[in-house]
């Protein structure tokens, strides 16, 4: 019972560097989303998207692309990494796009540090 | 907007003492509430939820109880373990939405 699967856990970028963090989930959910976790902050909502095809920025959008070809996967694209961006990642999914009822599931997470 | 406070941690509690976590919103509309947690090296689970006001969620011996007139959502335990320590967020979401609104997160530590 994988659940929802981040790779990798540890990431140290260059500034400038490009990288996608994977996510998959075998659960057959909806709805997947990042979100970033900083100290003091909470988790911020990054980009999401509400079925294969679909994404929407939400948050914290800047300097991250995501595309959905597949109701399992949700890579997330950082384009030129900055300082900024060290940060934990983390991918969530759940049922149907609407979380008011229905149990968000996370992946451990992917500590990016951008040096 | 909405947004979700917590109480700052860390909380430091003895094995077997009662545990209270603050967390207060604001919301436009009517949220549902949430407490997650985050065990170490592990992304969030979800601990318990409450979708209406008077509702009060409840797991592994914790609750919390949905107060619209007080707009809060405290979390509460009876007699911690070691095994609870965990960083624990309070979140909310509203209307149709699909996307949560987490409060910082408060780590608690238990220790013998």
């Amino acid at each position: 019972n994988a659940g929802v699967t981040q790779t990798p856990k540890f990431q140290v970028l260059k500034t400038g560097q490009s990288m996608t963090l994977q996510c998959a989930q075998d659960m057959n959910h909806e709805y997947m989303s990042w979100y970033r976790q900083d100290p003091g902050m909470g988790l911020r909502l990054i980009h999401y998207s509400v079925g294969a095809g679909i994404t929407d920025q939400g948050e914290v959008p800047n300097g991250y692309n995501v595309s959905r070809s597949t109701t399992e996967d949700f890579p997330l694209r950082l384009l030129s990494a900055a300082p900024s961006q060290t940060s934990v990642y983390f991918c969530a999914s759940s049922y149907t796009w609407t979380v008011m009822n229905t149990e968000a599931f996370f992946g451990q997470g992917t500590r990016l540090t951008v040096v | 907007g909405n947004s979700v406070t917590q109480m700052e941690g860390p909380v430091t509690l003895s094995e077997e003492a009662f545990l209270t976590i603050n967390c207060t919103y604001t919301a436009t509309g009517y949220p549902s509430l949430f407490w997650y947690v985050q065990y170490p090296g592990e992304g969030l689970q979800l601990l318990l939820k409450a979708t209406k006001a008077d509702d009060k969620g409840s797991n592994k011996g914790f609750e919390a109880t949905y107060r619209k007139e007080t707009t809060s959502f405290h979390l509460e335990k009876g007699s911690v373990q070691v095994s609870d320590s965990a960083v624990y967020f309070c979140a909310l979401v509203t209307g149709g939405g699909n996307k949560l609104t987490f409060g910082t997160g408060t780590q608690l530590k238990v220790e013998l």
